[in-house]
């Protein structure tokens, strides 16, 4: 079974560009979450997806995260315009939607705006 | 918001030593994950403890729900070079919370 995959797996931008950031859930499950880490903090949660529907997005940081999952299945994550603050690694995490809560993440995506 | 105070930050250990790292929070958790990160990779997920006082071993690691519900441990015996890594605590607050709260990770080096 494939696990989760993120692309790209690094992404150099400068300040003020736009960058799509795309995870694949391991297939047949409904729950999808992004999580953020900044260089030297926790790993920090972003919002979460079940299906298509946005069940918790209390983590997106301001309106130039926008995320989604069109037909539930692969989801992105965009940022318009990237800041240098938003640097860090972007992970994609799944799970499945009757389970033990377990969250299977991907590799990340490695972020740096110049 | 919730947070997970880890320690230590990072340890450098002798190969076969034993190791032990450690999570506390002000508020309750009702679950508790450990997992580990190595380089270029997402976190693993290690241990999951899902009632206070539970004790779980995978292989050479053993973790702990704290009876308070407010701390959680690791310990790994016999430490390998392989076991280099960050290793990171989590755990869900809330009844239904489907949000993980991370700790900030104990970076663990072993010397050959």
């Amino acid at each position: 079974e494939a696990g989760v995959t993120q692309f790209p797996s690094h992404s150099v931008i400068e300040k003020g560009q736009t960058v799509t950031l795309r995870c694949d859930p391991i297939s047949g499950h409904d729950n999808l979450y992004w999580y953020r880490r900044v260089m030297g903090k926790e790993i920090k949660f972003l919002l979460h997806f079940v299906k298509e529907s946005k069940q918790d997005e209390s983590g997106m940081p301001n309106n130039r995260f926008l995320a989604e999952r069109t037909g539930g299945t692969y989801s992105t994550l965009k940022v318009q315009p990237a800041e240098l603050e938003d640097s860090g690694v972007y992970f994609c995490a799944s799970s499945h939607i009757t389970s033990d809560q377990t969250q299977y993440f991907g590799p990340g995506t490695r972020l740096l705006v110049l | 918001g919730q947070q997970l105070n880890q320690s230590p930050q990072s340890m450098f250990i002798q190969e076969g030593e034993d190791v032990s790292m450690n999570c506390t929070s002000s508020s309750i958790f009702n679950t508790w994950l450990w997992y580990k990160q190595d380089p270029g990779e997402g976190p693993v997920l290690l241990i999951a403890l899902y009632k206070a006082g539970e004790l779980t071993s995978n292989g050479r690691l053993t973790a702990q729900f704290g009876i308070t519900r407010k701390d959680s441990f690791l310990n790994i015996s016999a430490s390998i070079p392989s076991d280099v890594g960050i290793y990171f605590c989590a755990g869900f607050s809330g009844a239904g919370s489907y949000q993980l709260t991370f700790g900030k990770g104990t970076k663990l080096s072993v010397i050959p």
